[in-house]
């Protein structure tokens, strides 16, 4: 059975840069499939941030892409997050997935990490 | 980018009774690149239906998802207990994939 789980603080001042891994077990990062981030801001819905590929090949979301760095760890099979300059805006629950193949849906899902960006 | 908007915002349904949700996309979802996903309190989203109408995994056949182009529907023919979650939508057919704001299930 694949898990994923994320970890990380969940504080954060504004202007800081917001770290968080996601440790895979079940199934081997460097396998075919893609990594990926999603956030979901309060009552708001889920937004895709971005996804690894065991090479290091990344993609991301436009809105995002300026501030965030997704990398692979091979030898610890998690993959990690990292978003800079953050503000209020990114106070989230952020979730790490697996993406079957480039581009596609996410299974499974991490059960979340509420990061709060606050001084 | 797609926009999905979800509808009715929320759903007030007895167990045993049919659900039917909808998203409608602001352009065409290429290829039915499209997928739900059922979301609880704390817990991990769930993947239910990918590629419009294809059940995951272990989801149960009262779950099922249907449409094309820009109208996507998922029905859930008698709700369990169980069922009573957030349910959102996904495209994957265009980049950056998108999801729909979600449709509470709730107890009525």
């Amino acid at each position: 059975q694949v898990q994923l789980k994320e970890s990380g603080p969940g504080l954060v001042k504004p202007s800081g840069t917001l770290s968080l891994t996601c440790a895979v077990s079940g199934d081997s990062i460097s396998g075919s499939k893609w990594w990926s981030w999603v956030r979901q801001p309060p009552g708001k819905g889920l937004e895709w941030i971005g996804e690894v590929y065991h090479s290091g090949t990344t993609s991301y979301n436009p809105s995002l892409k300026s501030r965030v760095t997704i990398s692979v760890d091979k030898s610890k099979n998690q993959f990690s997050l990292k978003l800079t300059s953050v503000t209020a805006a990114d106070t989230a629950v952020y979730y790490c997935a697996r993406v079957p193949n480039f581009m596609g849906w996410f299974d499974p899902w991490g059960q979340g990490a509420l990061v709060t960006v606050s001084s | 980018e797609i926009v999905l908007t979800q509808s009715p915002g929320t759903l007030s349904l007895s167990p045993g009774e049919r659900a039917t949700l909808s998203c409608r996309a602001s352009q065409t979802v290429s290829l039915n690149n499209f997928a739900w996903y059922q979301h609880k309190p704390g817990q991990a989203p769930r993947l239910l239906i990918y590629a419009a109408s294809i059940r995951a995994t272990g989801v149960p056949d009262r779950f099922s998802g249907s449409g094309s182009g820009t109208d996507f529907t998922l029905t859930i023919s008698r709700l369990e207990p169980e069922d009573f979650a957030v349910y959102c939508c996904q495209q994957y057919g265009l980049s950056p994939r998108t999801f729909g704001q979600g449709t509470k299930v709730e107890i009525k």
